[in-house]
Order: structure tokens, then C-alpha cells, then sequence
């Protein structure tokens, strides 16, 4: 079975301060994939990275960063210089290697990030 | 160039009366999946399908749910004789078959069982 743990439920951080999202995941599977979405108020998923099982390589993009640490199965989702658009809430996901295949996420319970001026 | 439509975007019923959920995926999207997100909680897996195989249900919470999918494009859910504790926020996602996972989810149908 899958499992996605993101322990903190909630963090209230204020602008320009940069905050980290943990992430950590459960899997029996030797290949799968990690995905971090967010949630802004208005409901709809947006898709911000996915990360293959064999690729520790961390990934930056802008303000955004994530470091992938198979040892310690965790994919923790770094946000720089937070902004108060950056308020939503965040989800960290998993599926299995799904080459041929559709396959379903398992998500974690999600992150409640609330940046104030 | 539409993402995932659904409709309705909000639905208010009363307890026991059944309701449908229905999901346009994206053109060209072979993979559908169901999610249900109760308040303040991730989501969870209710169904998915795939092309012409039989549909994964292995996430429908009880016999009062079920799913259709016509060919590779609208899906329906439908929920019998609603309670309570249906009440949420079901979203749909369309992917590629094998696209690893990636899969673009629609704004979701509220509802709330009163």
C-alpha cells in the first residue's frame, strides 16, 4: 500500500520569509512518482512538479525548490521569498510507475500555507 | 483548448434523494479518475478509468456509488440514496495512458447533503 504523510497542517509565515513543506511517503514499489499540487482558494488543482523515483537530483524553478531524499523517503517542497499569492493549500502525491498504464494518486492531507504582509 | 469541464459546480440535495456528478475530460485523454476531497482532508481515490479495460473501483466507498464512462469521453458518478457524509467536493481528473501519473483535474462539483 501507498501512504503520504505531511504532517504539518498548517503554517502562517509572513512575506519574504521562506518556508518548507514536508512530505514523506510510504511505498513498496521500486519505481513511482512524486508530485507536489496546489490548491489556491478558488478549488482547482494546479500541478507544480513531478519527480521520478531514479532522479535525486534537486529541482529549483523561481522561488520554488524541492529536494528529494530516497534514504529518508521524503520530497520536501521549499518556497523562497514567499509571496501572498503563495497562500493555498499544498499536496504532495505519489503513484506508481505507470508506463502503459493510468494509475491513481495517493495524496497526502495537504499543507494550509498562509503568507500575511 | 478546454481543460476538464464538470458539472454541476455546486449540487444541494436532500438526504436519500441520489444525484449525478458528470466529468468532460480533455480531448484526446484516454485515462478518467474520481477523487473526493471532504473538508479540510487530501483526496481520495474513488474510481478510474481506462480506455477500454474494466474500471479500477477499488476506491468507491460503498455500493451507493458508481461510475460510467462513455467510450474516452464524459464520465458520470452517481451517488444513491445520499448522506451526510457524502457531502464534499468531487473532482475529476483526465490523463494520457502511462503519462506517468500527470494527471489535470477540473474545478470539481460541491455537494452538500443536507
Amino acid at each position: 500500500a501507498q501512504k503520504v504523510t505531511q504532517a504539518q497542517t498548517e503554517i502562517s509565515v509572513v512575506e519574504k520569509e521562506d518556508v518548507t513543506l514536508d512530505c514523506v511517503y510510504e511505498t513498496r514499489d521500486t519505481t513511482y512518482y512524486l508530485f507536489w499540487y496546489k490548491q489556491p482558494p478558488s478549488g482547482e488543482l494546479v500541478f507544480l512538479i513531478r519527480r521520478n523515483s531514479f532522479d535525486e537530483q534537486n529541482e529549483i524553478s523561481g522561488r520554488y525548490s524541492w529536494n528529494f531524499q530516497k534514504s529518508t523517503s521524503s520530497f520536501n517542497f521549499t518556497i523562497t521569498a514567499s509571496q501572498v499569492v503563495d497562500s493555498a493549500v499544498y499536496f504532495c502525491a505519489l503513484t506508481r510507475d505507470s508506463t502503459g498504464t493510468a494509475s491513481k494518486l495517493t495524496f497526502g492531507t495537504g499543507t494550509r500555507l498562509q503568507v500575511t504582509l | 483548448g478546454a481543460g476538464v469541464s464538470q458539472s454541476p459546480s455546486n449540487k444541494v440535495t436532500e438526504k436519500g434523494k441520489d444525484v449525478e456528478l458528470r466529468c468532460d475530460p480533455i480531448s484526446g485523454h484516454t485515462a478518467l479518475y474520481w477523487y473526493r476531497q471532504r473538508l479540510g482532508q487530501g483526496l481520495e481515490f474513488l474510481i478510474y478509468f481506462q480506455g477500454n479495460s474494466a474500471p479500477d473501483k477499488s476506491g468507491l466507498p460503498s455500493d451507493r456509488f458508481s461510475a460510467e464512462r462513455t467510450g474516452e469521453s464524459v464520465s458520470t458518478l452517481t451517488i444513491q440514496r445520499t448522506q451526510q457524509e457524502d457531502s464534499a467536493v468531487y473532482l475529476c481528473a483526465s490523463s494520457f495512458t502511462g503519462d506517468r501519473g500527470e494527471q489535470f483535474f477540473g474545478p470539481g462539483t460541491r455537494l452538500t447533503v443536507l
